[in-house]
């Protein structure tokens, strides 16, 4: 059974780098069919994919935030991490780390999610 | 691709079958999900490739459709059911999901 965990600032500056990471326990982040994403939520609303990526280091971003986001693997660690640059106060929001075991773009594992306010 | 979910905002009471909507822009075969979420937590996925229901969801969860309209029903709503659920499009990126309905207690 896969397990999620984000972990970072619950608190960033205006301007500045967002910067998370999700642990996977459970299971390898190197399995050849699994990919793993950013989802993020802001308060009271809907949901927003931000990225996916394959552990081999293939990304996929989506284009609204693509100049800004870096998706990243430490296999080594069995993490992945979400970097998003030059933050506003529209970038608060509840972020989720997610696993897809099927290769088929549904995400079937969540991490409980982490608040990441963006304020001076 | 836009989801369009509708309605928004359901009030049903214990025993109601609930149906809610999902349209999508541009045909998108099977490839939709529909998850659950209730306050303070993440998604859970019920439904993939349209109608095939996750390992562990109740039977009384069904999905239906293809192309551009997609339906989830909940056949006997339970106290448990009243959550917010967001369809889902997995046919190209960027990934998109539904703006959610809402299934409170009348």
């Amino acid at each position: 059974q896969l397990q999620l965990q984000e972990s970072g600032p619950g608190l960033v500056k205006p301007s500045e780098t967002l910067s998370l990471t999700c642990t996977v326990s459970g299971g390898s982040i190197s399995s050849s069919t699994y990919y793993w994403g950013w989802i993020r939520q802001p308060p009271g609303t809907g949901l927003e994919w931000i990225g996916s990526m394959y552990y081999s280091g293939s990304t996929f971003y989506n284009p609204s935030l693509k100049s800004r986001v870096t998706i990243s693997v430490d296999t080594s660690k069995n993490q992945f991490s979400l970097k998003l640059s030059s933050v506003t106060a529209a970038d608060t929001a509840v972020y989720y780390c997610a696993g897809d075991t099927s290769g088929t773009w549904y995400y079937d594992y969540w991490g409980q999610g982490t608040l990441v306010t963006v304020s001076s | 691709i836009q989801l369009t979910q509708s309605p928004s905002f359901l009030s049903a009471s214990v025993g109601d079958r609930v149906t809610i909507t999902c349209r999508a822009s541009q045909g998108i075969s099977s490839y939709l999900a529909w998850y659950q979420q209730k306050p303070g937590k993440a998604p859970k996925v019920l439904i993939y490739a349209a109608s095939i229901l996750q390992s562990g969801v109740p039977s009384r969860f069904s999905g239906s459709g293809s192309g551009t309209e997609f339906t989830l029903t909940i056949s006997s709503l339970q106290p448990e059911d009243f959550a917010s659920y967001f369809c889902q499009q997995l046919s190209s990126s960027p990934l998109t999901f539904g703006g959610g309905t809402k299934v409170e207690i009348k």
